[in-house]
């Protein structure tokens, strides 16, 4: 089963940044926080991962809190290619298996 | 340039039947995986291969055996397909213990 939660659905405007919510509660000191995203029609493509300090890339930031039990990703200019599932992972770094909840689907308004 | 390439893109057939998903990659990597993703969209892991060797089985029937002849290659075969096979699958591949997974296109399968 998935360690996390996310809200099912999120709605945000072409141009503004998306702020997309995970609690893990549950997760171990040896856990990193990964995002993916999947696109209608196509796989999944990874985004971001982290550990406990925030990073950023050329796609996305991500904020861990202190604790670790809750995570933030944010798209700073969202725009319409943006729309699409997040899916917030925790995973053991040098582990296999990728564990997929449900995720958030992102509406990017125009 | 694909970098994880599947064939075919989509795949009808009957009840009963073998059918074979290809899935290759130009990466280099060491890992490769198939992933179901069902009609309520849910993806779940079904196999992983290190260097050719199976590392994870996800308790998926003995009718689908994932076959890897070398290490840039995960096919998957289904014997005696159901309707209850219907659905997307995915084959990723990422450098072992990597971080990052790449996923190919997905094939979709219909069972009729």
């Amino acid at each position: 089963d998935a360690k996390t939660t996310q809200p099912t659905s999120m709605d945000c405007a072409e141009g503004r940044a998306a702020n997309l919510p995970c609690n893990h509660s549950t997760i171990s000191g040896n856990e990193y926080v990964y995002w993916y995203r999947q696109i209608h029609s196509q796989g999944p493509q990874y985004i971001i991962h982290g550990l406990k300090n925030n990073e950023t890339n050329e796609m996305a930031s991500l904020i861990i809190t202190e604790d670790r039990k809750s995570s933030t990703l944010i798209l700073p200019h969202a725009t319409l290619r943006d729309t699409a599932v997040y899916y917030c992972i925790v995973r053991v770094n040098l582990g296999d298996k990728i564990i997929f909840g449900k995720g958030t689907r992102l509406h990017i308004l125009p | 340039d694909t970098a994880v390439s599947q064939t075919p893109k989509y795949l009808v057939t009957q009840m009963g039947n073998d059918k074979s998903i290809k899935c290759e990659q130009n990466l280099g990597h060491d890992t490769m995986y198939w992933y179901k993703q069902d009609s309520k969209k849910f993806l779940k892991i079904m196999f992983s291969y290190n260097n050719k060797e199976l590392i994870i089985n996800e308790t998926v029937p003995n009718r689908f055996s994932p076959k890897s002849p070398d290490k840039a290659h995960l096919n998957l075969h289904i014997n005696s397909l159901e309707l209850g096979d219907s659905a997307v699958y995915f084959c990723a591949s990422s450098r072992a213990g990597g971080e990052e997974q790449y996923f190919g296109p997905g094939t979709r399968l219909t069972v009729t």
